[in-house]
């Protein structure tokens, strides 16, 4: 198993900032994977971050709006830039351990006025 | 596109009652089947993971079925607890290695 812990665990933001987001994982894992939860809605997956290479981005999310970086095996930051209201959601990082099981943080809830 | 569909999207059911949630799915090439369990404004715990192998796994009062042929996985929760009372989510590993998550199903367990 893996426990995922992130920070900050909640925050209210206002309009055209940038936030940061941390996921620390512990153990060393190959991916990270970076989720959106919008309120009411089931996940959506943004990225997924590789040790040592760029993050592959889905359809519908850019690298400009979501900057991830991924230093280390155990460690991994989502930046959620230039904010509008419509960013407000809960964010979700994850790893998968062995057996393809995945494990996620609690997750980083924003609100942005 | 591959999608998750969860039956039903709420639930509320007395105290004691066993439990049927459903997920079916669109692409049958799927590496596992994960169902998950989250509380309001918290993170997913993981409760059951099928692999494709696999037919069923169980842990305590859950257990999950996987008919790969049909798209189709049941949780069951037998003996209804208030404690069971979250959002129920379904997610599956697609051959791109991607986690396709289900609508979820809102149950809610009265005392």
């Amino acid at each position: 198993s893996a426990v995922i812990s992130q920070k900050p665990s909640r925050d209210i933001c206002q309009r055209g900032t940038s936030l940061t987001i941390q996921c620390q994982v512990d153990s060393q894992v190959t991916m990270m994977f970076w989720y959106r939860q919008q309120p009411g809605q089931s996940l959506t997956l943004i990225a997924t971050a590789n040790q040592g290479s760029e993050a592959t981005y889905e359809s519908g999310f850019v690298i400009d709006k979501f900057p991830i970086s991924r230093p280390n095996l155990t460690f991994s930051t989502l930046t959620v830039s230039n904010m509008s209201p419509e960013d407000s959601s809960i964010y979700l990082c994850s790893v998968s351990a062995g057996g393809d099981e995945q494990y996620f943080g609690p997750g980083t809830r924003l609100t942005v006025t | 596109k591959q999608e998750v569909t969860q039956i039903p999207a709420a639930l509320s059911v007395p105290e004691g009652e066993n439990l049927v949630l459903n997920c079916s799915f669109t692409d049958s090439a799927i590496y596992n089947l994960q169902w998950f369990r989250q509380d309001p404004g918290k993170g997913l715990t993981s409760l059951l993971l099928i692999q494709s192998s696999q037919r069923e796994q169980t842990s305590g009062r859950l257990n999950a079925s996987l008919d790969k042929s049909s798209g189709r996985s049941t949780l069951y929760i037998a003996a209804s607890q208030p404690g069971d009372s979250a959002t129920y989510l379904c997610a599956f590993l697609s051959g791109t290695y991607k986690y396709i998550f289900g609508t979820g199903t809102r149950l809610k367990v009265l005392a």
